[in-house]
């Protein structure tokens, strides 16, 4: 069974300063892994996708690496800014018997001081 | 604009009310989910369905209903709603029925369900 970690649980960095949000995963046997963000009560947004094939996925200030042999994944935000305060979440789909479920990461709740 | 959209975005009801709350995505994705979100336990999914007409249960699907008629469109009903299903609820749909590695997920804003 797949298990997603993500490490730190909450972070509070100072506005401008770089930083990197880890995710784990126990089964490297993945396709592709997507980086999303979630305001307090609000949906999904997704940030990145980074398919098995791919070491890095850029978007703006945003970086993901994917390394599938270790199981790991970081999403490195540059430049930090109050707007990116939100909870994030990695997720990896699963495909089983005619089903593609995701299993998501346990979240990583940022604050940027001002 | 590419989305998917549900209705209502928040929602108070009472015990054994019939609801049912909408999903509808403009990108002609094949494959669709619904996934509810609470503390501590993160994501499941409820139900999916793999295009028109194929539906089957995910982790969570007791208590609730889909049907999905129409492409663009994937309903989630609760038929007699009990305070156990409190919770947040997300529509997510993809482009391919089958697994592929260029293909993220586009998740709805959420419906907000309170049952009393």
């Amino acid at each position: 069974k797949q298990e997603v970690t993500q490490i730190p649980a909450a972070l509070s960095v100072p506005e401008g300063e770089n930083l990197v949000l880890n995710c784990s995963f126990t089964d490297s046997a993945i396709y592709n892994l997507q980086w999303f963000r979630q305001d307090p009560g609000k949906g999904l947004t997704s940030l990145l996708l980074i398919q098995s094939s791919q070491r890095e996925q850029t978007s703006g200030r945003l970086n993901a690496s994917l390394d599938k042999s270790s199981g790991r994944s970081t999403l490195y935000i540059a430049a930090s800014q109050p707007g990116d305060s939100a909870t994030y979440l990695c997720a990896v789909p699963k495909w089983d018997f005619g089903n593609e479920k995701l299993t998501f990461g346990t979240g990583t709740r940022l604050t940027i001081i001002p | 604009e590419a989305q998917v959209t549900q209705n209502p975005r928040y929602l108070i009801t009472v015990t054994g009310k019939k609801l049912t709350v909408t999903c509808s995505q403009n990108m002609n994705h094949e494959y669709m989910s619904w996934y509810r979100q609470d503390p501590g336990l993160g994501l499941r999914q409820i139900y999916y369905s793999m295009n028109v007409e194929v539906t089957d249960k995910g982790d969570v699907p007791e208590g609730y209903k889909v049907s999905r008629k129409e492409k663009r469109n994937f309903p989630l009903i609760l038929e007699s709603p009990s305070p156990n299903q409190t919770s947040l609820y997300f529509c997510a749909s993809t482009p391919a029925g089958t697994p592929s590695p260029n293909y993220g997920y586009t998740f709805g804003s959420g419906t907000r369900l309170t049952v009393v």
